[in-house]
């Protein structure tokens, strides 16, 4: 019962350099989405894909860009970190119906 | 963008208490859902709600959609030590098929 997995757990990067978090869902979803969470600012939404094939951008997408690899993988790049990037990042995914979301794990990024 | 106004932010309480927490929004949503968080963890689903004065439990906790579709609130009966965590509103708004609106979370602590 894996659901929803994010690697790497924990990342620290310098400013400038440039890293992929990856996210797998094993239910078949047909969307998925990244979050990230700031103290007091709950859960901002960075990218989505609705179905495999596309992407759309949230609320907060500058800075960042996302590739949907197949129906299992949603990947999140950062090009060039900066400071204001240290944040918790959830993957998240759902079949659609209803719009329940289905949360991994997170990957805490921290960029120096 | 959108905004949930969830309250309230922070509650401390004594292990035995009834908890009552809120979100309100001045838009239509046609889907609300709340989470909880615990420390380290994604967000796990807890309750979903579809219509209008619906009103759903699971276990110790109840939430009801609100008539005027733009609010919701969670009450969870006779708080134990485990009940810690942060949780979170979500709602679909009405037109929005496949993103969520979160609120900014409700951290309870639970003094045994």
């Amino acid at each position: 019962n894996a659901g929803v997995t994010q690697t790497p757990k924990f990342q620290v990067l310098k400013t400038g350099q440039s890293m992929t978090l990856q996210c797998a869902q094993d239910m078949n979803h047909n969307s998925m989405y990244w979050y990230r969470q700031d103290p007091g600012m709950g859960l901002r939404l960075i990218y989505y894909s609705a179905s495999e094939g596309t992407t759309d951008k949230g609320e907060v997408p500058n800075g960042y860009n996302v590739s949907r690899l197949n129906k299992r993988e949603f990947s999140l790049r950062l090009e060039s970190a900066a400071p204001s990037q240290t944040s918790v990042y959830f993957c998240a995914s759902s079949p659609g119906v209803k719009n329940i979301q289905y949360f991994g794990a997170g990957t805490r990024l921290s960029v120096l | 963008g959108q905004q949930l106004n969830q309250s309230p932010q922070s509650m401390f309480i004594q292990e035995g208490e009834d908890v009552s927490m809120n979100c309100t929004s001045s838009s239509i949503f046609n889907t609300w859902l709340w989470y909880k968080q615990d420390p380290g963890e994604g967000p796990v689903l807890l309750i979903a709600l579809y219509k209008a004065g619906e009103l759903t439990s699971n276990g110790r906790l109840t939430a009801q959609f609100g008539i005027t579709r733009k609010d919701s609130f969670l009450n969870i009966s006779a708080s134990i030590p485990s009940d810690v965590g942060i949780y979170f509103c979500a709602g679909q708004l009405k037109g929005s098929n496949y993103k969520l609106t979160f609120g900014k979370g409700t951290l309870l602590t639970v003094n045994p």
